[in-house]
C-alpha cells in the first residue's frame, strides 16, 4: 500500500467550477508540499504546509493541512483551462534521514472550456 | 535566476548499455536530490546530496546506479548496465536548505525520460 494516497486519480471539470483534491497519510506529516506538473515539464512548487490547521492561498488555489497533520486538501475556485495539469502532493515523513519527499500518485485535472 | 536543468531531456538506449544523466541545480543550492517515476507509479526518492556528500542514498535501487556530485555543483547519475525496468522519468531537484525548514522546498528540473529497449 502507498504511504500517501491521493484522490481522485483524475478529474474533468467544466471551466468555472470548483474542485478539491485530497492527500491522505496514515502517518504524521511533518511537511506537506503541493506541486503542479504539466506534461513534459518539471514539477512547479505551489505551497508548503507544516502546522496543523494551516491554510495557505495563492490566487485561486487554497491548500489546507488538517489538525492531526495527516490529511491535506487542495481547492481550486472557479477553475480555468490554465489550471489543467497533474497535481502532486509530497510529504516529509521524517522516515530515515530527512531530505526526501514521499509522493502521492498524482491527480490529473482537465478543465473543459 | 536559472532553474534546475537536466540533460538530456530524452534518452533511448538498449539493454546492457550505459547512460549518464546530468543535473545542474540552482546556483547556491547545497541540497540536490534525485527522484524517479516509472510508468504507472508514484515519484520515488533515489538519493540526496548535501554539497558533495551523499546524505541519504536509501532509495537507490541497486549497484547499477551510481550518483556523483563532484565539487558540490552539478550531479551525474549513471546507470550501468541499463535494464528494461530502469525506464522512466528521472527528476533532479535542489533546495537551499534542509527539508522541514521554511524555505526548504525542493525545486524540480524538467526530468530526463529514459527508455531502455
Amino acid at each position: 500500500s502507498q504511504e500517501l494516497e491521493q484522490s481522485p486519480q483524475s478529474l474533468i471539470v467544466q471551466e468555472g467550477k470548483n474542485l478539491t483534491i485530497n492527500c491522505t497519510s496514515s502517518k504524521t506529516l511533518y511537511g506537506l508540499y503541493w506541486y503542479k506538473q504539466k506534461y513534459g515539464e518539471g514539477l512547479i512548487f505551489l505551497m508548503m504546509l507544516q502546522k496543523g490547521g494551516e491554510e495557505k492561498s495563492h490566487e485561486k488555489i487554497t491548500a489546507k493541512l488538517d489538525e492531526k497533520k495527516q490529511q491535506s486538501s487542495l481547492h481550486i475556485t472557479a477553475s480555468q483551462p490554465s489550471h489543467a495539469g497533474t497535481y502532486l502532493c509530497g510529504a516529509d515523513m521524517r522516515s530515515g534521514n530527512t531530505g526526501k519527499l514521499i509522493f502521492g500518485q498524482g491527480t490529473t485535472l482537465q478543465v473543459k472550456p | 535566476e536559472a532553474g534546475v536543468t537536466q540533460f538530456p531531456s530524452h534518452s533511448v538506449i538498449e539493454k546492457g548499455q550505459t547512460v549518464t544523466l546530468r543535473c545542474d541545480p540552482i546556483s547556491g543550492h547545497d541540497n540536490l536530490y534525485w527522484y524517479r517515476r516509472v510508468m504507472g507509479k508514484e515519484i520515488k526518492f533515489l538519493l540526496h546530496f548535501v554539497k558533495e556528500s551523499k546524505q541519504d542514498e536509501s532509495g537507490m535501487p541497486n549497484n547499477r546506479f551510481l550518483a556523483e556530485r563532484t565539487g558540490g555543483t552539478y550531479s551525474t547519475l549513471k546507470v550501468q548496465p541499463a535494464e528494461l525496468e530502469d525506464s522512466g522519468v528521472y527528476f533532479c531537484a535542489s533546495s537551499p536548505i534542509y527539508l522541514g525548514l521554511a524555505g526548504g522546498e525542493q525545486f524540480f528540473g524538467p526530468g530526463t525520460r529514459l527508455t531502455v529497449l
